[in-house]
């Protein structure tokens, strides 16, 4: 079962302008990560914020994370038409592995 | 480094057929997850090994699924007899160390079954 949930599922924006995408997710995390896929491609990985941390910059990409809501942003500021894409959350816990969001797909229309 | 490397990157198969998905993961990672994307199920986790072990294998969604990991540079992903419902975009992924740190994902492999 997939836990993290995302928001919006597509988003639709003009080159320069932010982007901003949320996922929500249900049980305790170690960390929770942000991957990118374009389109026929591999996941590509984007970034990594503990859950002792609170905000993270890579970057044009920053990245929020609130426990207690159990909620993570990631904001793609100046966005161009290479950032079109798919983005996806994925929490990880104890184990080795990661549970993957459903995903926003990005559109930046040059 | 090559990055993680999967073949065949396409496949065709009729229904009933053995299909077999291989992966070399980057030198060093101790960790090799199988997973599958669909438009309808998005991008599950069939199952990972550590250290050459399966670790985790509850999302093989049938018994017509195998994965085997002989060694740590090389895993392969079996269905056997394959049927329509099994085509999809499958992908391998590495990661080191221990915990759930950052994977890498191959190109993936896009199988379908006709």
């Amino acid at each position: 079962s997939q836990q993290g949930e995302e928001d919006p599922q597509a988003l639709s924006i003009q080159e320069g302008e932010n982007a901003t995408m949320n996922c929500s997710y249900k049980t305790s995390i170690n960390n929770l990560q942000w991957y990118r896929q374009n389109s026929g491609r591999g996941l590509v990985h984007l970034i990594l914020i503990r859950s002792n941390e609170r905000e993270k910059h890579s970057g044009r990409l920053r990245v929020t994370l609130d426990t207690s809501k159990k909620s993570s942003s990631l904001l793609i500021t100046a966005s161009r038409a290479a950032d079109t894409a798919s983005y996806f959350c994925a929490t990880g816990g104890a184990t080795n592995k990661l549970i993957f969001g459903t995903g926003t797909l990005l559109a930046v229309q040059p | 480094d090559a990055g993680v490397i999967q073949s065949p990157r396409h496949e065709v198969t009729e229904m009933g057929q053995e299909v077999t998905l291989r992966c070399k993961p980057i030198s060093g990672h101790n960790s090799l997850f199988w997973y599958r994307q669909t438009m309808m199920r998005g991008l599950e986790l069939l199952i990972y090994f550590n250290n050459n072990v399966p670790i985790d294998d509850s999302g093989m969604p049938e018994d017509r699924f195998s994965a085997k990991m002989p060694n740590a540079s090389f895993s392969t992903l079996k269905i056997q007899p394959s049927e329509p419902r099994d085509s999809a975009v499958y992908f391998c992924a590495s990661s080191w160390g221990q915990g759930a740190r950052t994977q890498y994902f191959g190109p993936g492999t896009r199988l379908t079954v006709l």
